[in-house]
């Protein structure tokens, strides 16, 4: 694909709901980030997938939070009972390997009601 | 752990003006060194990245940024700026390493660079 793609662009959702977040990498890329962006922590890694390898999930937040990436393409942020701090843009790079250049998709913003 | 200090969190300027926006690290060990630019909305684009070789990095819509180790600086610089470039600019730096965690990002808190006609 032309670049990294993410959906929803916009997601308003109450307390307690659950939501998934879905990310496109560029075609080839075996590298995956999810960051996480708030006006009061700035831009957070969350969550990185290379390969077939385990992911490093040192940066979600809480256990609240949970990633899948199938068929080494395609990811999932879920986020369970949400709540009104999980509020921000939820940001998803590619890279053609670990420690390549990361290329950002245009993010997907979280409102908590 | 590494960390990144953008020291000013708005930076105006007039249009055709000089700016330089600064980025100060620190880290134990060697690092890659990023800036990206987030236009209203958008996502983060790179602008220019150091990795080795020359520490006069050239990026893209003109603008440059030099690697100093000795006072473990990256600042963003360029030398006429236009409405267009008004955007968040992030520094970001990752390590340089063989422990396997040369992948994570680690950014600064971003600067608003607003520039007025």
């Amino acid at each position: 694909g032309a670049g990294v793609s993410q959906s929803p662009s916009n997601k308003v959702t109450e307390k307690g709901k659950d939501v998934e977040l879905r990310c496109d990498p560029i075609s080839g890329h075996t590298a995956l980030y999810w960051y996480r962006q708030s006006l009061g922590q700035g831009l957070e890694f969350l969550i990185y997938f290379q390969g077939n390898s385990a992911p490093d999930k040192s940066g979600l937040p809480s256990d609240r939070f949970s990633a899948e990436r199938t068929g080494g393409s395609v990811s999932t942020l879920t986020i369970q009972r949400t709540q009104q701090e999980d509020s921000a843009v939820y940001l998803c790079a590619s890279s053609a390997g670990t420690g390549g250049t990361q290329y950002f998709g245009p993010g997907t913003r979280l409102l908590v009601l | 752990a590494q960390s990144v200090t953008q020291l000013d969190s708005q930076v105006p300027v007039f249009e055709e003006a000089p700016v330089e926006l600064r980025c100060n690290y620190s880290s134990s060990v060697s690092v890659y060194l990023f800036w990206y630019v987030q236009y209203p909305n958008q996502g983060l684009q790179l602008l220019l990245k150091y990795l080795s070789g020359s520490t006069l990095v050239k990026g893209i819509n003109g603008f440059e940024a030099e690697f100093n180790k000795s006072q473990t600086s990256f600042h963003l610089r360029k030398p006429s700026v236009h409405i267009s470039d008004t955007a968040e600019y992030f520094c970001a730096v990752t390590l340089l390493n063989s422990g396997g965690s040369n992948y994570k990002l680690t950014f600064g808190k971003g600067t608003l660079l607003t520039v007025n006609p």
